[in-house]
Order: C-alpha cells, then sequence, then structure tokens
C-alpha cells in the first residue's frame, strides 16, 4: 500500500536541542517537501526537492536543514536556531516537479518543544 | 508572486444545507488550483484540482468547485452537507513546483 509515513506523529524536545523528523515515501515520487503549519496560518513551505542530493530553500527556511540522500527519504532536521519550532510539521511528494502535479501529504509530526 | 484568499476562517452550516468556502487568488500567469481537506490532527487529502479545460470541477465527497478567471474566484460547493464534512479546508495555487495555501476555512456542521 503506497503513501508517506511520517514519525513520530508526536514529539517533545527541550529547547535548544536539536531533533529531527522522518519522511519516508513509496510512491516512486521525484519531489518531496515539507511544510509547517500553525493555526490560522495555512502551511508554509520549508524546504523542498526535486531530485536526489538536490533542495531549495522555501519560505521559511531559517532554522531548518535537510538532506535528500535517497529517493524516498527526505528528513527534517529542527535546529536549536529555530526560533519557534513548535508547530505541525507535514511532509508531502509529487510525482515531479510542475504546477500541476497535486501533492501527497502524510499524517504529520506534531512537534513540542518545552 | 502567487497568493491565495479565503474569505472566512470558520464557517457553520446546517446537516443538509450547501456549502460554499470561498477562494480567490492572484497570479500572473494562467493558474494551476487545488482544494485539500485536513481532518483533526491528520495530513491533507486532495478534494480536487484545476489545470486545464472544463472551469467546474467535480471532486470526492460530491464536492465541486468552479473556475472564474473573469473574479479570480475558485469557490468550492457542496449541495447538501453531512456530518462527516466537518473538518478545515485549504485553497492552493501552484507556481511552478510549489504551491501556496491559503490560511484555511473551518466548516462545522450543525445537526
Amino acid at each position: 500500500d503506497g503513501g508517506i509515513t511520517q514519525s513520530p506523529k508526536y514529539l517533545f524536545r527541550k529547547e535548544g536541542q536539536n531533533v529531527t523528523l522522518s519522511c519516508e515515501q513509496n510512491l516512486n515520487h521525484d519531489a518531496m517537501y515539507w511544510y509547517r503549519q500553525d493555526p490560522g496560518q495555512g502551511l508554509r513551505l520549508i524546504y523542498y526537492s526535486q531530485i536526489v542530493n538536490d533542495f531549495q530553500k522555501g519560505d521559511i527556511a531559517e532554522g531548518y536543514s535537510v538532506s535528500r540522500e535517497k529517493k524516498e527519504s527526505f528528513p527534517l532536521t529542527v535546529t536549536s536556531a529555530q526560533k519557534n519550532p513548535t508547530a505541525f510539521y507535514l511532509c508531502a511528494s509529487s510525482t515531479a516537479p510542475g504546477a500541476y502535479n497535486e501533492q501527497f501529504f502524510g499524517p504529520g509530526t506534531r512537534l513540542t518543544v518545552l | 508572486a502567487q497568493s491565495v484568499t479565503q474569505l472566512g476562517s470558520h464557517v457553520s452550516v446546517s446537516e443538509g444545507a450547501l456549502v460554499l468556502l470561498r477562494c480567490n487568488y492572484s497570479s500572473s500567469v494562467p493558474p494551476y488550483l487545488f482544494w485539500y481537506v485536513q481532518y483533526p490532527n491528520q495530513g491533507l487529502q486532495l478534494l480536487l484540482k484545476y489545470t486545464t479545460g472544463a472551469t467546474l470541477v467535480k471532486g470526492i465527497n460530491g464536492f465541486e468547485a468552479e473556475f472564474k478567471k473573469s473574479e479570480t474566484s475558485f469557490h468550492l460547493t457542496k449541495p447538501s452537507a453531512h456530518m462527516s464534512d466537518a473538518a478545515e479546508y485549504f485553497c492552493a495555487v501552484s507556481w511552478y513546483e510549489k504551491l501556496t495555501f491559503g490560511t484555511g476555512t473551518r466548516l462545522t456542521i450543525i445537526p
């Protein structure tokens, strides 16, 4: 059964610690995306990758880092430099980068920094 | 640059009544437009999309949307609301490989 897996669903960390959120897809999609969702603000793009070993900053990349070493995996690291990391994080993928391609979303990870 | 405005952050309708969720967009090129639905603590699911061709687009769960270029709108409708429609709805416009989302409309269904 194809889809996008994000783990864990809930994550708690102390302030000042880096944390890595996992995103895996078995849809054979080329493009992958990370979004941050805050109440009343919709989804904001953090990073995206159109192909393995390549990625671009989105609208709110400061304090985050990513890697794309494998086609199926696109982990997101929330660093201590991110001033307000508590949020709901969503990973998505699409068959190829392109305006007409729909994005498929994972179930999300809710990060709480204490 | 692309942008999306969703009018009304909260909409309440009675069960069986018409659902109308509003979306206006700004785009410098012919847009590709999407509606997504999100249930609590879950990811987003595509309801429907407009790329080219017919301006009335039908989606899942009885929803449809009409692309009106002259009004730069892509409103989402459903003739008869069901309790299971309670969720948050996002309109999005595509810009090359990126999606720009509206701030969402939370739909409440009144029994």
